[in-house]
Formats: C-alpha cells, sequence, structure tokens
C-alpha cells in the first residue's frame, strides 16, 4: 500500500508565476489536509478536503491561494501569482475518515520563489 | 485559542534520556501526537495518546500527558544518534492538527 504521494517534490517558480501542488492520498483515504512549512517554524493548518468537499479552510489565505479535490484524480493546491513569501514546503495528509484519526503524511513539496 | 508551544532546542549525549515538553490549550483535543521530522522530509508519527489516558509506553518511548496542566511531554530512553531531528507535538482540533513549532533534539556521541 503505497503512502501519500506528493509531486513535484521541489518546483521552483519567479514571481507572478502559477504554483500547482499534487497529493495522492493512500488508498482507502478520502480526507486530506494541505499543511504550510515556513523556514524554521512548525507547520500551520490549510485547509481541510473530503472527495469533491472543502471541509475547512480557515487557514487559507484569503487571495491567490485554492485547493480542490476532484471525485477522480489527485487533490491539488493551486498558489497564483506566486510571491517570495510562499517559500516553504507544503505538506499533505490524508486519513481514512475525518474527526481526529491519524493523519498520515507526504513527502512534502519544497516550493522556491525566486 | 490554538496554541501549542515547545522548548526550541535540547541536547544529551548518546545513551542518556530525553525529555522533550509541549503544553497545549485546547482542552478538547482527543489525542495528541509525536511527530518526528529529519532534514528535508515529512513527518514521521511516533507515538500518539488517548486524551483520557496518562501515561502510554511504546519500546523506547514514553508519553505523559498531564490533562489538568495542558503538559504533555516525550521522553526517549537510550537516545541514539539516529533519533536527531526535529519533534513536532500536535493537538486535534475539529480534525486539523494545531502543531508546535518543534524541539530540535542534537544527539552528541
Amino acid at each position: 500500500n503505497a503512502g501519500v504521494m506528493q509531486n513535484p517534490r521541489h518546483l521552483v517558480r519567479r514571481r507572478g508565476q502559477e504554483a500547482r501542488l499534487r497529493c495522492s492520498p493512500m488508498k482507502g483515504h478520502s480526507h486530506v489536509y494541505w499543511y504550510r512549512q515556513l523556514p524554521e517554524e512548525g507547520l500551520k493548518f490549510m485547509v481541510y478536503l473530503q472527495k469533491e468537499n472543502i471541509i475547512d479552510e480557515s487557514g487559507m489565505p484569503k487571495e491567490r491561494f485554492s485547493a480542490e479535490f476532484p471525485k477522480e484524480g489527485p487533490s491539488i493546491l493551486r498558489i497564483q501569482q506566486v510571491v517570495r513569501g510562499d517559500s516553504a514546503a507544503y505538506f499533505c495528509a490524508s486519513s481514512p475518515n475525518g474527526l481526529d484519526n491519524e493523519q498520515f503524511f507526504g513527502p512534502g513539496t519544497r516550493l522556491t520563489v525566486l | 485559542g490554538e496554541d501549542v508551544e515547545q522548548s526550541l532546542f535540547l541536547s544529551v549525549r548518546e545513551g542518556d534520556s530525553s525529555v522533550i515538553n509541549c503544553t497545549y490549550t485546547d482542552s478538547s483535543s482527543t489525542y495528541l501526537y509525536w511527530y518526528k521530522q529529519e532534514p528535508g522530509a515529512g513527518l514521521q508519527l511516533l507515538t500518539y495518546i488517548f486524551s483520557n489516558m496518562d501515561m502510554k509506553q511504546d519500546q523506547r518511548l514514553t508519553v505523559l500527558l498531564n490533562k489538568k496542566d495542558k503538559h504533555l511531554s516525550l521522553r526517549i530512553a537510550d537516545t541514539q544518534t539516529g533519533d536527531s531531528a526535529i519533534y513536532f507535538c500536535a493537538e486535534t482540533l475539529g480534525g486539523k492538527l494545531i502543531f508546535g513549532q518543534g524541539t530540535t533534539l542534537q544527539v552528541k556521541p
């Protein structure tokens, strides 16, 4: 059973470009969470999705960031018009159901904005 | 409010015990977790404790929970150089994890 997969592992973008980060949850998991880790900091919750639904987006910046988890395919975290402050590691986690179940983390995507 | 606090750095000698401390704020958290992050890697779940427990032991790891003081600790017995990493405690809140800022554990040979 493959773990949570994220790609790309490293992404370099210039200011103003778009970044698309993909997350494939573990098999059988229908709940996906995105977290951001800024340099030298802990992880901060961004958004919680279940198939085709956003459950909690309280940690998402109000502009330029969006997330989706379609019926088929991976979850996508999209950052439009990236700025240097978006440089961070973005981690995805999945769980078989929500609430307080264990979340399994992917290896992360390290975004660098030049 | 949502706030999890940890000390930032701990240095121990190989073979000693390490104790990493954490305080949290949400008394309704059902589970409390300890994660390990090695350089450039993702998070690995080390252990967790249910909120109605005081202690949980898993091989070299011992978790102590003082619910009254909202204090959580992780003890690593016989610390090895391979234990060098950043350790995060986390509480759950409505399904999402609230992390501390991480404790860097340095193990000296």
